[in-house]
């Protein structure tokens, strides 16, 4: 399995709590991507980067940020958590054509 | 902009029988790659098998194999001597230039 890792597994938030999603990989990887999931639908790609100080919005429209300052690390942060943010986020990151998963982080706010 | 179909939400299928899963894209490049992804219960995505496509052969990764249409933009996924294992969902995806297109999955249960 490829070394992608992110935290926490599993997050139960109040709504209007900011909320920061951490996603790490140790094959200096260029690329890193976050999407959503909702339970057994399609991926949803919000933001990818192709390196350190790059990041773009993905297709999805989403109110998180991310950051790269460092290649290893990609983290995701909801300023204000609202119900509608219920949902997995899967992190990933690539080299070449290949992508590698981690986990999941699967939030729900209430 | 490059979509991916497959129209199968469910299927299941008896242990040791094999499978087929579809799917279907839409774009106008030439050269691509499309992937078919195993996402088990315990949610971490894998890989499990990649085509490129200037390559007329299918690819065959042990018991998964593809075929592959380019001209009718079909890619499916034929799973031989499924195994409880096997149970996930599965899903197509196109990749060009930077990023993926993913399809909607297929939940695939293997049964006893």
């Amino acid at each position: 399995e490829a070394d992608i890792y992110q935290t926490p597994r599993y997050l139960v938030i109040g709504t209007g709590k900011k909320i920061t999603l951490e996603c790490s990989q140790t094959m200096g990887h260029d690329k890193m991507y976050w999407y959503q999931q909702d339970p057994g639908m399609e991926l949803h790609l919000i933001h990818y980067s192709y390196g350190v100080n790059s990041t773009e919005k993905g297709d999805l429209s989403s109110e998180s940020t991310v950051s790269r300052i460092r290649t290893e690390h990609f983290p995701l942060t909801l300023e204000s958590a609202r119900p509608s943010h219920t949902s997995q986020y899967l992190c990933a990151s690539g080299h070449g054509v290949n992508s590698f998963f981690g986990q999941g982080t699967r939030l729900t706010v209430v | 902009a490059q979509t991916v179909t497959q129209s199968q939400p469910e299927m299941s299928v008896q242990e040791a029988e094999t499978v087929t899963l579809s799917c279907t894209y839409d774009t106008s490049e030439n050269n691509y790659y499309l992937f078919w992804y195993k996402q088990p219960p315990s949610r971490q995505m894998i890989l499990v098998i990649r085509q490129e496509a200037y390559k007329q052969q299918n690819a065959t990764e042990n018991r998964f194999s593809v075929n592959f249409q380019k001209a009718a933009k079909s890619f499916s996924l034929k799973i031989s001597d499924s195994q409880l294992g096997d149970t996930a969902m599965y899903f197509c995806a196109f990749f060009y230039g930077q990023n993926f297109v993913f399809g909607p999955g297929t939940r695939l249960s293997v049964l006893p």
